[in-house]
């Protein structure tokens, strides 16, 4: 069985300092990952996945297979890019279910 | 990008009672829609998959009597909480795949309170 880890439940940083949000998964095939996040009163929505490689608001992950990590990295963090943030994983055997970490609130101080 | 709706967006029901939840996807066909749990300051917790035209397929210790799932058409899936207790107030939110490989994308819908008193 697939799993997927968030070490930090709460992150907080300051505006225009770099962020890093850690993710690790545990799974013996080839996963997908994807990084959504959880805006103040809105839904849940795509922020990037591995398999496209682009870069989302600044964000950018990289799926370490030697590692099983794939953590979320912003070079200056903005005050907008407070949220929760959450790591997932799609099995190639599991059709598009998806297996979600336990998020992490990150809070950017003016 | 594509829209999901639930309705309703909040409920409050008397212990014993039914509620049910519906997801709709409004601007695409959806032959599978996903149900989550999600409790306070938690994750969303996978409860079944939703299938068009068969059984939904339900996670383990999720129990399919109680937490009834329909997918009635290409476009909206029920889910009802049946016989509803205190322990079933939740946030229950629904999600539609769409697309493949690069354009592969999961939708979510603002999600469902359920208080149960």
């Amino acid at each position: 069985a697939q799993r997927v880890t968030q070490p930090e439940k709460l992150l907080s940083v300051f505006k225009g300092a770099p962020v890093e949000l850690k993710c690790n998964y545990s799974y013996s095939g080839s996963p997908e990952l994807f990084w959504y996040v959880q805006y103040s009163r809105q839904r849940l929505q795509l922020l990037l996945r591995h398999i496209s490689r682009e870069s989302i608001k600044g964000f950018t992950a990289d799926l370490n297979k030697g590692e099983t990590s794939f953590h979320l990295k912003k070079p200056f963090a903005q005050e907008e890019d407070s949220a929760m943030y959450y790591c997932a994983l799609s099995a190639e055997t599991s059709g598009s279910r998806l297996t979600f970490g336990e998020g992490t609130q990150l809070t950017v101080n003016p | 990008g594509a829209v999901v709706s639930q309705h309703p967006s909040w409920v409050i029901c008397k212990s014993g009672t039914s509620v049910k939840i519906e997801c709709r996807s409004l601007d695409f066909q959806a032959t599978t829609m996903f149900w989550y749990r999600q409790f306070p300051k938690q994750s969303l917790m996978l409860m079944a998959t939703s299938n068009e035209g068969s059984k939904a397929t339900y996670e383990q210790g999720v129990e399919k009597d109680k937490f009834l799932i329909n997918h009635a058409s290409l476009t909206l899936s029920t889910l009802t909480v049946t016989s509803a207790h205190p322990e079933d107030s939740s946030f229950y939110i629904c999600s539609v795949p769409r697309g493949g490989g690069f354009a592969y994308e999961q939708y979510f819908g603002p999600g469902t309170r359920l208080t149960v008193t």
